[in-house]
């Protein structure tokens, strides 16, 4: 059973970078998309973006110029970072396994989910 | 990118049938068969309930049920249960590989 564990800062000040990291437990990393996603408190939930096992990512159009998700397969963890915050960006973000055409298309495993609220 | 628009409540009594719907357009829903749905109870993490459509993943029940036409996906809970009480996402791939989620649907079960 793959498990995934969100873990970074729970307050970022405002202008500041966002830093957050999904440990993978109960499989590979290879092989699979990795995503983020955001849920402001109250709110929908909204794909941030994913990256292949391999380092290509795609990123949500209305976050790209503020994202990079990088994937460090020595240590079954990829990461987000989100430069320039603003009160807008608190939310819980959790990172979740994604399954291209060959196996399903879905988001199939979630992390439990982590607050990072943006508060000076 | 905007949002896919789904019913912001709906409701049921135990034992009924309802629908969500999930609407978009040409681009995303109406363009690919690559619609997922997703459970969400209050403080928990989002659980996948149907993919590609009306395709259910192992363990789900088969009382959930989706399906597709035109630019409109659908999930259909039959015999609602008080446990399916939750908020309903959809989800739905929006091309250039990039992906977009529904408002949400608060699922009342009276």
């Amino acid at each position: 059973q793959v498990h995934l564990q969100e873990s970074g800062p729970g307050l970022v000040r405002p202008s500041e970078t966002l830093s957050l990291t999904c440990i993978v437990s109960g499989g590979s990393i290879s092989g699979y998309y990795w995503s983020w996603i955001r849920q402001p408190p109250g709110k929908g939930l909204e794909w941030v973006g994913f990256i292949y096992y391999s380092g290509s990512t795609s990123y949500n159009p209305s976050l790209k110029s503020r994202i990079t998700i990088s994937v460090d397969t020595s240590k079954n963890q990829f990461s987000l970072k989100m430069s320039s915050v603003t009160a807008a960006d608190t939310a819980v973000y959790y990172c979740a396994r994604f399954r291209d055409p060959a196996n399903g298309v879905a988001f199939d495993y979630w992390g439990q989910g982590t607050l990072v609220t943006v508060s000076s | 990118q905007s949002a896919l628009t789904q019913p912001a409540s709906v409701s049921g009594s135990p034992g009924q049938s309802i629908t969500i719907s999930c609407t978009g357009t040409s681009s995303d829903v109406g363009g690919h068969n690559f619609v997922s749905w997703y459970q969400q109870h209050p403080g928990k993490a989002p659980k996948l309930m149907i993919y590609e459509g009306s395709e259910r993943p192992s363990g789900v029940s088969n009382r959930f049920s989706g399906s597709r036409s035109g630019n409109t996906a659908s999930l259909t809970i039959f015999g609602l249960q008080a446990e399916d009480e939750a908020d309903y996402y959809c989800c739905s791939y929006a091309g250039s590989s990039t992906w977009v989620f529904g408002g949400g649907t608060k699922l009342t079960v009276l």
